[in-house]
């Protein structure tokens, strides 16, 4: 069966300072990936999405960038932090081409920014 | 500007009653998606409805995709505490590997 693990869970960073948050995805081979982010419990925002190693799509400009260096994971960086990237940050997968593009999430990371 | 409008934002029932929250779109999509999101945790998918006016049944709750795949409702009958949490609508549309999200309907069914 397929898992996704998403690390670490919580993180409290202050203003500046770099980003590192890893998702990894077992059990499957070549899947789409994506990174969203939920901000104080709403709708979730596409960051980014990847559909193969070393391909990466953004979605929307801000400070923040995403790597795929292996196929079943994907990373999402910064060098240099804002108040305004706090919030839940969500890893995904899907099957490519599949139908209705189920996505299977990860438990989240929360990112808080002081 | 938001390419799905869900409806309520926030719904608060007593257990035992019965409730309607509403994905609405100008757009046309391929298929459509409701998940459920616990505080904390990442959403977990409820059903996906792909053809126009389809209608789809998962115990107490009933899906609805609109004629025309621009949007789709979800009926709760007799709530209970256990169906509290955020409900969000996705939509996939033609062939894109993107899913869009609305911005949620939060749920609180009160004992």
């Amino acid at each position: 069966s397929q898992t996704i693990h998403q690390w670490p869970a919580t993180l409290v960073q202050p203003v500046g300072s770099p980003l590192s948050l890893e998702c990894t995805v077992e059990g499957t081979s070549n899947p789409n990936l994506y990174w969203y982010r939920q901000a104080a419990g709403r709708g979730l925002q596409l960051l980014f999405y990847s559909v193969g190693i070393g391909q990466i799509s953004s979605e929307v400009p801000q400070n923040l960038s995403a790597s795929r260096p292996q196929d079943r994971q994907f990373i999402l960086s910064s060098k240099k932090l804002l108040l305004s990237d706090s919030g839940f940050y969500l890893c995904a997968w899907s099957v490519p081409g599949a139908g209705a593009n189920v996505l299977t999430f990860g438990a989240g990371s929360r990112l808080t920014v002081l | 500007t938001q390419l799905l409008e869900q409806s309520p934002q926030f719904l608060s029932i007593q257990e035992g009653e019965n409730l309607t929250v509403y994905c609405n779109s100008s757009s046309v999509f391929s298929s459509l998606q409701w998940y459920r999101q616990e505080p904390g945790e990442g959403p977990v998918l409820l059903v996906t409805v792909v053809t126009g006016g389809e209608v789809k049944k998962l115990k107490r709750l009933t899906f609805q995709f609109g004629d025309a795949r621009k949007d789709s409702s979800l009926h709760i009958t007799a709530a209970q505490p256990g169906d509290t949490g955020l409900y969000l609508c996705a939509g996939r549309k033609g062939g894109s590997e993107k899913l869009v999200f609305g911005k949620g309907t939060k749920l609180t069914v009160n004992p």
